[in-house]
């Protein structure tokens, strides 16, 4: 089945440092990818997302690229700010099939940015 | 404003005794879902609804019931709770019958039982 995996958090940052957050997935074909921020007490919100191959989706000043080749969907900021201090979801959802807009999460990215 | 709302937010019960908890939407969504998110697991699908009478089973749908007798409307049900369904709750609509547009979630339900 499918799977999405995350790298450890939490992650600790200060203010305008570069920010990673590595995801990889496994899937048959040729999923849509996903990030999700989730900010203290709220629901979950699309931050930005890639349907095909080297597509790149940006948002915020967060930019993650589709690399099939690496089975890889890595978010990038270059500055953060306190602001971003959430959770962070690597997801993906199947092209078709029978699965239905069902989403597959990473386990979560703790991220917290000091002044 | 465009949301999901959920009711309640927070809830502690006890074993065995019966709970619903809603999830409503004002967007006139075909799509709707239910999620729980565990600690170290993200989240995983419960139940899902492509429309009125439409639903059909997530990852982990043991233990909980959904009804969809109206669009905008998708309680969970739990008969009868065990503390391995303490969690956090997240209901989720989109447009379209198969979820394939942007999915918006509710603020979520973290449901304790004891």
């Amino acid at each position: 089945g499918n799977s999405v995996t995350q790298m450890e958090g939490p992650v600790t940052l200060s203010e305008e440092a570069f920010l990673t957050i590595n995801c990889t997935y496994t899937a048959t074909g040729y999923p849509s990818l996903f990030w999700y921020v989730q900010y203290p007490g709220e629901g979950l919100q699309l931050l930005l997302k890639a349907t095909k191959a080297d597509d790149k989706g940006s948002n915020k000043g967060f930019e993650a690229t589709y690399r099939k080749e690496t089975t890889s969907f890595h978010l990038e900021k270059g500055s953060v700010q306190v602001s971003d201090s959430a959770v962070y979801f690597c997801a993906l959802r199947d092209a078709g099939g029978t699965s239905y807009g069902k989403l597959t999460f990473g386990q979560g990215t703790i991220l917290t940015v000091h002044p | 404003e465009a949301q999901v709302t959920q009711n309640p937010r927070y809830l502690i019960t006890v074993t065995g005794k019966k709970l619903t908890v809603t999830c409503s939407q004002n967007m006139n969504h075909e799509y709707m879902s239910w999620y729980r998110q565990d600690p170290g697991l993200g989240l995983r699908q419960i139940y899902y609804s492509m429309n009125v009478e439409v639903t059909d089973k997530g990852d982990v749908p043991e233990g909980y019931k959904v009804s969809r007798k109206e669009k905008r409307n998708f309680p969970l049900i739990l008969e009868s709770p065990s503390p391995n369904q303490t969690s956090l709750y997240f209901c989720a609509s989109s447009f379209g019958g198969q979820g394939l547009y942007e999915q918006y979630f509710g603020p979520g339900t973290r449901l304790t039982v004891t």
